[in-house]
């Protein structure tokens, strides 16, 4: 079946607009994540949905960043008035349900590669 | 700060070798680790997942979990160059979220 599917795949623009990351989970999927990973670095978690609601949004950096998820699918992650420190891949990963007895393995994305000029 | 420490490597090993890389956690309470195999330019690849203390087995790799020493490896046999990647090891928090560690990057030498 389709995988995680993230959109746009790369993306450039420049220092103060707007962006919007899109990620559209693997069927069933109820859990969906959000990282971050900067050239040569480590996966920087972002936030977590279960459903629509997000139990830990532990990993926003700043306000700038938000991210939303309606109809238990699709998310898009939102960046305000990016700046230079924000370029990096943003990755998009869905599991299936979360539960106490088994947290589930997360399947990524080929995530968007945003650099801020 | 729960944390996934990992040798940032590179480790070298020749073609057919064993490479062992390892990974330790701080927070008690996670019950779930996975290993992922990253490709330069890629994202990462889910290889195993191991849940309960002991070896398990898949294929060329095999993951171990000592949670008593907040421990886990993966050994690879029969190394090959296709081999050559970043392996990142991921842990479950509480909330169901994973934290990885910053991966060590592994190359295998023909």
């Amino acid at each position: 079946g389709a995988g995680v599917s993230q959109s746009p795949s790369n993306k450039v623009t420049e220092k103060g607009k707007d962006v919007e990351l899109r990620c559209d989970p693997i069927s069933g999927h109820t859990a969906l994540y959000w990282y971050r990973q900067s050239l040569g670095q480590g996966l920087e978690f972002l936030i977590y949905f279960q459903g629509n609601s997000a139990p830990d949004k532990s990993g926003l950096p700043s306000d700038r960043f938000s991210a939303e998820r309606t109809g238990g699918s699709v998310s898009t992650l939102t960046i305000q008035r990016t700046q230079q420190e924000d370029s990096a891949v943003y990755l998009c990963a869905s599991s299936l349900e979360v539960t106490r007895g088994r947290p589930q393995p997360q399947h990524f994305g080929d995530g968007t590669r945003l650099s801020i000029l | 700060q729960k944390e996934v420490e990992q040798n940032s490597g590179p480790l070298s090993v020749p073609e057919g070798a064993i490479a062992s890389l390892n990974c330790t956690y701080s927070d008690r309470v996670s019950q779930s680790f996975f290993w992922y195999r990253q490709y330069s330019g890629k994202s990462p690849e889910l290889i195993m997942s191991i849940y309960s203390n002991g070896d398990k087995e898949d294929g060329r790799f095999t993951a171990q979990l000592n949670k008593a020493s907040q421990y886990v490896s993966l050994l690879i046999r029969d190394s090959q160059p296709s081999d050559s990647a970043t392996y990142l090891c991921a842990v479950t928090t509480r909330q169901g979220n994973l934290i990885f560690g910053k991966g060590t990057k592994l190359s295998v030498k023909p």
